[in-house]
């Protein structure tokens, strides 16, 4: 499997945007980007995944590097609801490969 | 719908003692796993289920067992538990090979085991 490589932890202010990199130099032309969340003493949740353009939703936007070796997800306005893990994990096209979890980044947001 | 739910929630066992983790998913899905998720590390996958009938180790499968009862419940079994299997053990459920790309995975709330 392709890996991942994320930062260990961020910080960011409450109502600030938070920019949180993946770095996946390996990544194949058939792998999408996911990527989850696990909040305190849960189980982790899907927050959006994409292949090569940028994709928004109602939790998230996710932006892909012209060359995929990169990605970013971007909370637009961080609340203390956000405070998580956030795991970036590649996944082939088929969807249909067990997920595969790295250490991800523990995002703190300060009020 | 309850979604995923895992029993029990909290556990203590004694070094050789045996257990098994119960998990069940309303959502009529195909394929279930069990991870396990040490402190400070990211989730590991010990077994999974792609369909009703089948079963596949993941990537920490030693010392455990598995059986798809039916397609709702997926348990895991512990048949003689060591302090190295204390841990947080998460079961999910995803709709499968047909769901496309996407093919969310949705987890269960957790059991806490502590093996003494």
């Amino acid at each position: 499997d392709a890996k991942t490589t994320q930062p260990n932890s961020m910080e960011s202010n409450e109502e600030e945007p938070v920019h949180l990199p993946c770095n996946h130099s390996t990544i194949s032309g058939t792998d999408y980007i996911h990527w989850y969340r696990q909040l305190p003493s849960q189980g982790p949740e899907y927050v959006i995944h994409g292949l090569t353009s940028n994709v928004n939703n109602r939790m998230a936007s996710l932006a892909i590097a012209e060359d995929r070796k990169s990605s970013t997800l971007i909370l637009h306005r961080a609340t203390l609801r956000d405070a998580a893990v956030y795991y970036c994990i590649l996944r082939d096209y088929s969807g249909n490969t067990p997920l595969v979890f790295g250490k991800g980044t523990r995002l703190s947001v300060i009020a | 719908n309850a979604g995923v739910t895992q029993t029990p929630k909290f556990q203590v066992l004694k070094t050789g003692q045996s257990m098994t983790l119960q998990c069940a998913q309303d959502m009529n899905h195909n394929s279930m796993y069990w991870y396990r998720q040490d402190p400070g590390m990211g989730l590991r996958l010990i077994y999974y289920s792609a369909s009703e009938g089948t079963t596949d180790k993941g990537e920490v499968p030693n010392g455990y067992n598995v059986s798809r009862l039916n397609k709702r419940e997926f348990s895991l079994r512990l048949e003689s538990a060591a302090p190295s299997q204390t841990s947080v053990y998460f079961c999910a459920s995803s709709e499968g090979e047909l769901a496309g790309v996407r093919n969310e995975q949705f987890f269960g709330p957790g059991t806490r085991l502590t093996v003494l």
